[in-house]
């Protein structure tokens, strides 16, 4: 079956230090890759996409590159901010015909990210 | 505004108590989703419903009673709920092919007296 699995938190950083969350992934295909981030008190926001192997997804200053040769998925970040405090996902959602049912999402654990000022 | 809208955003009922959960979502979608999320589990995705249709339900009890009268809304009817279905209720909603993400509501988060 299909799975994802990030790297366990917390992650604690100074403001304006380098983000790295580690995604990996296992599916059948090519699937779609997404990130998701989750602010206190609120629902799940897409944070960026990437539908084939090689695009890369960026979106406020985060970005994330579809490796397929690593089946891997990471989330970046140059100069983080407090404001970017929040739980990240990383998530895939199977390419149609590669079996199954392709509308549905297979999330990771979450990530707790705490920008320090 | 949020293109998916979830009511009431706070529920606090007793064990013994109904009542619903409600997801409106303005964007189209034709595949609506509910997820449960506790502290330190992962997102659990409960039941999909694809064109007014329920296409999963993840063993989910049946205190728990979805409804999906059009493509727009969603409901969860609770009733006899227990202490650990205290949780954040997540709605969501997608075109139910391509590669298109899920887009998510709010929540309501429920507490179970």
């Amino acid at each position: 079956g299909n799975s994802v699995t990030q790297m366990e938190g917390p992650v604690t950083l100074s403001e304006e230090a380098f983000l790295t969350i580690n995604c990996t992934y296992t599916a059948t295909g090519y699937p779609s890759l997404f990130w998701y981030v989750q602010y206190p008190g609120e629902g799940l926001q897409l944070l960026l996409k990437a539908t084939k192997a090689d695009d890369k997804g960026s979106n406020k200053g985060f970005e994330a590159t579809y490796r397929k040769e690593t089946t891997s998925f990471h989330l970046e970040k140059g100069s983080v901010q407090v404001s970017d405090s929040a739980v990240y996902f990383c998530a895939l959602r199977p390419r149609r015909g590669s079996g199954g049912s392709n509308y549905k999402l297979t999330f990771g654990k979450g990530t707790l990210l705490t920008v320090n000022p | 505004e949020t293109g998916v809208t979830q009511t009431p955003r706070h529920l606090v009922m007793g064990m013994t108590n109904k009542k619903s959960l409600k997801c409106e979502q303005h964007l189209g979608h034709n595949a609506m989703y509910w997820y449960k999320q506790s502290a330190k589990k992962p997102l659990e995705l409960m039941f999909v419903y694809n064109f007014k249709e329920q296409t999963e339900n993840n063993s989910v009890p049946s205190r728990f009673s979805p409804e999906c009268p059009n493509s727009s809304h969603l409901f969860l009817h609770l009733h006899t709920l227990q202490p650990e279905d205290s949780a954040l209720y997540l709605c969501a909603s997608s075109q139910a092919d391509g590669y298109q993400p899920q887009h998510f509501g709010d929540g309501t988060r429920l507490s179970i007296l």
